[in-house]
């Protein structure tokens, strides 16, 4: 089974910053990664499918990429709403989560 | 607008069968070609696949550390899909989510609002 490493935990970070969170998956899984975000008492949402494309409705600040085993998600300047946690996936071989990273004020 | 609706026993005793259902709304479980899926985010922690079946032949794909427990099943004819997992421990106490995956396109990118499940005697 592909394992993925999620780095950091958790992160401190103040509104306007810049925010790169990493995902290095244990075999090459080509486009096949996404990220989410989830709030606290809400279910995951998808903000980012196949390494880089955006799902639609969700904001520009988000950017994903990466590729062969090392991802990136990028949120571009912080905003109040983005504090929350964020999981990458990959889809490439079953299916496995990150350990989620925690994005905090 | 698709829907995803997770439903069953909140409390389930050791040893015992967890059983959930899945109703989904909006939109057809074959209709094309997706995966519908279980995850479950144990209470403070992360996001865990458990297993999924595809629409068009009813293949199912189980996380290995949980594939002799459980098993996932369609009903076309109510729209739902269920999952079961054998001989629950306390380790199973998971808020557990139902979701649809496109195939070959968005993993996992409608959602239902999640369960609590608990395993205590």
């Amino acid at each position: 089974a592909i394992q993925i490493i999620q780095s950091p935990s958790s992160l401190s970070a103040s509104v306007g910053d810049r925010v790169t969170i990493t995902c290095r998956t244990s075999q090459g899984v080509t486009n096949d990664l996404g990220w989410y975000q989830q709030k606290p008492g809400q279910a995951p949402k998808l903000l980012i499918y196949k390494v880089s494309s955006l799902k639609s409705g969700v904001s520009s600040r988000f950017s994903g990429s990466g590729s062969g085993t090392d991802f990136r998600l990028t949120i571009s300047s912080l905003r109040p709403e983005d504090f929350a946690t964020y999981y990458c996936v990959q889809d490439h071989d079953l299916w496995t989560f990150g350990q989620g990273t925690k994005v905090e004020i | 607008q698709l829907q995803l609706q997770e439903s069953g026993p909140g409390l389930v005793k050791p040893s015992e069968t967890l059983s959930l259902i899945c109703t989904v709304s909006g939109d057809s479980l074959t209709s094309s070609s997706y995966f519908w899926g279980w995850v479950r985010q144990p209470p403070g922690k992360g996001l865990e696949w458990i297993g999924s079946i595809y629409s068009n032949n009813g293949d199912t794909y189980y996380n290995p550390s949980l594939k002799s427990r459980v098993a996932i099943s369609l009903d076309t004819s109510w729209s739902q899909f269920s999952l079961k997992v054998r001989s629950v421990t306390a380790a199973d106490t998971a808020i557990y989510y139902c979701a649809r995956d496109i195939e070959g396109n968005a993993p996992f990118d409608s959602w239902g609002q999640g369960t609590l499940v608990t395993v205590s005697s």
